[in-house]
């Protein structure tokens, strides 16, 4: 199955854009991308997917390469309560999700 | 509200004894998913179910076994618990891609 690649950790001032990136070389045509993020102390939560065009939605845009070798989350004004650890996940056909290690993004007062 | 519930935030068992960690949802998924979450590891798929009395392992079966008797319950099963299964469980369920809802998680402790 496809894996991605992310940075381990990420730094952001309170109010100013963020952008996680997220590599994915050996993506396959089927496979949807998708980010989730961990608060503390909480299980995954879904944050947006795509295939092959950018997508928004309340919580963040989605950028994917034209290649779909890599994808780029955006969270257009961090917060405070943005501050956790986020997941660039491939989904095969089964339905299944595979996880990696993730972003662990910090949100600076 | 969609939930994803499981039985216990925090267990303690001993080495050897049989261990049953109990996950149920309430949206009527067809698939759902059993993982461990260890630092510097991430998520890890143990195994999955796609319907009632089916299952696929996932990357780290090996340990565990699982049971699916009805739509709504995924149960895991450490036959004999042992120290380096100590970690935190997360069940998971979805009705496809794109979106799987999570629970809290069940902090294990295996001494």
């Amino acid at each position: 199955d496809a894996k991605t690649t992310q940075p381990n950790s990420m730094e952001s001032n309170e109010e100013e854009p963020v952008h996680l990136p997220c590599n994915h070389s050996t993506i396959s045509g089927t496979d949807y991308i998708h980010w989730y993020r961990q608060l503390p102390s909480q299980g995954p939560e879904y944050v947006i997917h795509g295939l092959t065009s950018n997508v928004n939605n309340r919580m963040a845009s989605l950028a994917i390469a034209e290649d779909r070798k890599s994808s780029t989350l955006i969270l257009h004004r961090a917060t405070l309560r943005d501050a956790a650890v986020y997941y660039c996940i491939l989904s095969n056909t089964g339905n299944q999700f595979y996880f990696g290690t993730g972003t662990s993004l910090t949100v600076i007062p | 509200d969609v939930k994803v519930t499981q039985s216990s935030r925090y267990l303690v068992k001993r080495t050897g004894e049989k261990v049953f960690l109990e996950c149920v949802q309430d949206m009527d998924h067809e698939n759902m998913f059993w993982y461990r979450q260890d630092p510097g590891l991430g998520l890890r798929l143990i195994y999955f179910s796609y319907d009632v009395k089916m299952k696929e392992k996932g990357d780290i079966p090996e340990g565990y076994s699982v049971s699916r008797e009805k739509k709504e319950r995924f149960s895991l099963i450490l036959e004999s618990a042992s120290t380096n299964q100590t970690s935190m469980y997360l069940c998971a369920s979805s009705r496809g891609p794109p979106e799987a809802f999570f629970g809290q998680g069940t902090r294990l402790t295996v001494v």
